[in-house]
């Protein structure tokens, strides 16, 4: 039972370019749209929220762009940078308590 | 920058053992939550917290976990006999009151049962 899916298991990138992520989701009663950066040995670190009543929201390098009707959302990072390189899942809220579910995440690798 | 904090790191046990893992949430925070991540799939959900009673859990959430807040601090996952299967990466997560606060994780637990 996917209702969150990252269909693109990894990304590579240059540094100085765009990096793309895609998510898409299956239940329209989601409120709110997450991504998460994830290194190895440590947990999911939240980087920009969407609510699900907006359809852009930007933090800094970060743009995060969600088109409703077709239940589909992408995480923008510009410039990328070396930095960026590490696991990005994308998570969606339930309004009920807050629970997220998540995709299987996306491999992101900015090089140099 | 306040963090959750989980302790221990990594544990290993036996089969049919009982383990404890156990987190400090964000002391201002009210909901609290535990997910694990088994090696190469997807984080899932197991248990959501709120006003000292579990809120939601999922089917991974059977009778052999149990979850408690003993104190104003801590919030401890308890496997009572534990399976091949419930090695995992542990992580708990606590949010706050605001209905738009995201969830902040903890480094996890790497839970390995031998």
């Amino acid at each position: 039972d996917q209702q969150v899916k990252q269909n693109s298991p990894s990304l590579s990138v240059q540094e100085g370019r765009i990096s793309i992520l895609n998510c898409d989701y299956t239940n329209s009663m989601f409120d709110y749209f997450l991504w998460y950066k994830k290194y190895p040995a440590e947990g999911p670190t939240f980087l920009i929220s969407i609510s699900s009543i907006k359809d852009k929201n930007e933090d800094g390098r970060f743009t995060v762009f969600l088109n409703k009707s077709a239940k589909h959302l992408s995480l923008h990072i510009v410039p990328s940078q070396p930095g960026d390189s590490a696991v990005y899942f994308c998570a969606a809220r339930w309004p009920s308590n807050y629970k997220l579910t998540f995709g299987k995440g996306t491999l992101l690798t900015v090089n140099p | 920058e306040p963090e959750v904090t989980q302790t221990p790191s990594h544990q290993v046990t036996q089969m049919g053992q009982e383990v404890i893992l156990r987190c400090v949430p964000i002391s201002n925070h009210l909901y609290f939550y535990w997910y694990r991540q088994i090696l190469g799939q997807k984080v899932e959900f197991l248990v959501s917290f709120y006003n000292n009673e579990i809120s939601e859990k999922s089917e991974i959430f059977d009778d052999q976990f149990s979850v408690e807040r003993p104190d104003g601090s801590n919030f401890t996952l308890k496997i009572r006999s534990t399976k091949l299967e419930d090695s995992a990466m542990y992580f708990c997560a606590s949010s706050g009151q605001l209905s738009h606060s995201p969830l902040h994780f903890g480094n996890g637990t790497r839970l390995t049962v031998t």
